[in-house]
């Protein structure tokens, strides 16, 4: 069974950090590209980062760049999310995600883990 | 980026309707569409793929059709276990979006 563990979540104050994890199970964690995707408190979703199997392409949404880092550790089968600067607009509820590789859909979520960005 | 519009953004059904939902692309995705369901407290589901491919194990009252700009989300009869939001989301380019989502309720 496929299984996506988001950890690290929590209350942090605005212009702090926070370092996102997810640990993966149940599927071949290094043929798999994998995402960051979030959803703020009522609203919709939306997406926050991506990486290749391999690492070897990264992309981030213009709300995070320069501010988020993602990364992988296919040996671990972990996924992580380096998050700094925060603001409260960064507020929400994020959950990893995994695609089959080539492709750019969300096969499979995690439960999420909350981030509150407050003072 | 693309944007992609959703509509309507909620609607209410009876259990047995069927239930149409469209999604318009900015710009041409081909068929570069995925479905998702999301329940209140839970992560997101992934329906259908490719505009009109059905993820395993999901019911086949649901469907999926378009190409180009337009595509279509059906529930062909509708059951109680489907009173969700469902999103829509180009998987064609960087950065990737969604729709601002449809809320099915109960009439």
């Amino acid at each position: 069974e496929v299984q996506l563990v988001e950890s690290g979540g929590g209350l942090v104050q605005p212009g702090g950090s926070l370092r996102l994890s997810c640990a993966a199970s149940g599927f071949t964690f290094s043929n798999y590209n994998m995402n960051w995707v979030r959803q703020a408190p009522g609203k919709g979703l939306e997406w926050v980062s991506y990486i290749s199997t391999g690492s070897s392409t990264i992309n981030y949404a213009d709300s995070v760049k320069g501010r988020f880092t993602i990364s992988r550790d296919n040996a671990r089968n972990s996924l992580f999310l380096q998050m700094n600067s925060l603001r409260a607009e960064d507020t929400a509820v994020y959950y990893c995600a995994c695609g089959l590789s080539g492709y750019y859909r969300f096969d499979y979520w995690g439960r999420g883990t909350l981030v509150t960005v407050s003072s | 980026d693309i944007q992609m519009t959703q509509s309507p953004s909620s609607l209410s059904a009876s259990v047995g309707d069927r239930v149409t939902i469209t999604c318009r692309a900015s710009q041409d995705i081909t068929s570069w569409l995925a479905w998702y369901q999301q329940k209140p407290g839970k992560a997101p589901n992934l329906l259908i793929y490719a505009a009109s491919s059905l993820q395993s194990g999901v019911p086949s009252r649901f469907s999926g059709s378009g190409s180009g700009t337009d595509f279509t989300l059906t529930i062909s009869s509708l059951q109680p276990e489907d009173f969700a939001t469902y999103y829509c989301q180009q998987t064609h380019s960087f950065p990737l979006t969604f729709g601002g989502g449809t809320k099915v309720g109960i009439k």
